[in-house]
């Protein structure tokens, strides 16, 4: 079946401006995950969805960025007033939900977001 | 504060010899440990896991080892291939935490001919 689908691929703007990230997870995933990598590190964790709710809004770095999902389906990550700090590559994971602990999540190929 | 860490940031390796890639974490919480696979412009791939209660799991080629006393796991592929080469990283999670992950930064492996 089909995998977990991110759109766009490529992202260049320019600082200041609002950017989204559109997520669509596997099928009949209740769980959804955000995640960046900036350049030299580790995946961070963003945001968590349990269907439409976020129980887990610990990683978003400020009130500039934010996550909506709908139909517990697709999710959209938004960035306001974007900043050079931003640039990075935006992983979208989903998994079946929810079992705690113990349940491997299944990556995107990611956007890759350029601030000028 | 890097709670999970894989100091080498690059391996090499012959093929056909062991690649063993390693991972250390400070977070004595944790309970579930994975290694997932990258190659250049896409999503990591999930390799194999571990859970807190066993030291060791294996799936075909590749065996990770926990030792919960050290907070260390390793990754070993046995034979190396060419194909094996991508980025490895290293993730953990603990009950309660709705299986968020928390990475290590990666090791480049590169399986040479």
């Amino acid at each position: 079946g089909a995998g977990v689908s991110q759109s766009p691929s490529n992202k260049v703007t320019e600082k200041g401006k609002d950017v989204e990230l559109r997520c669509d997870p596997i099928s009949g995933h209740t769980a959804l995950y955000w995640y960046r990598q900036s350049l030299g590190q580790g995946l961070e964790f963003l945001i968590y969805f349990q269907g439409n709710s976020a129980p887990d809004k610990s990683g978003l770095p400020s009130d500039r960025f934010s996550a909506e999902r709908t139909g517990g389906s697709v999710s959209t990550l938004t960035i306001q007033r974007t900043q050079q700090e931003d640039s990075a590559v935006y992983l979208c994971a989903s998994s079946p939900g929810p079992r705690e602990g113990r349940e491997t999540q299944y990556f995107g190929p990611g956007t890759r977001l350029l601030v000028l | 504060d890097q709670q999970v860490k894989q100091n080498s940031p690059s391996l090499s390796v012959q093929e056909g010899r062991i690649s063993i890639l390693n991972c250390d974490y400070t977070n004595s919480m944790f309970d579930y440990f994975l290694w997932y696979k990258k190659y250049p412009a896409e999503g990591p791939t999930f390799l194999i896991s571990i859970s807190s209660i066993k030291d060791k799991n294996e799936d075909g080629r590749f065996t990770v080892f926990l030792n919960k006393s050290a907070k260390h796991l390793s990754l070993h592929i046995v034979p190396s291939q060419p194909g094996d080469s991508a980025v490895y990283f290293c993730a953990a999670s603990y009950t309660g935490t709705a299986s968020k992950l928390t990475f290590g930064t990666g090791t480049r492996l590169q399986v040479t001919l």
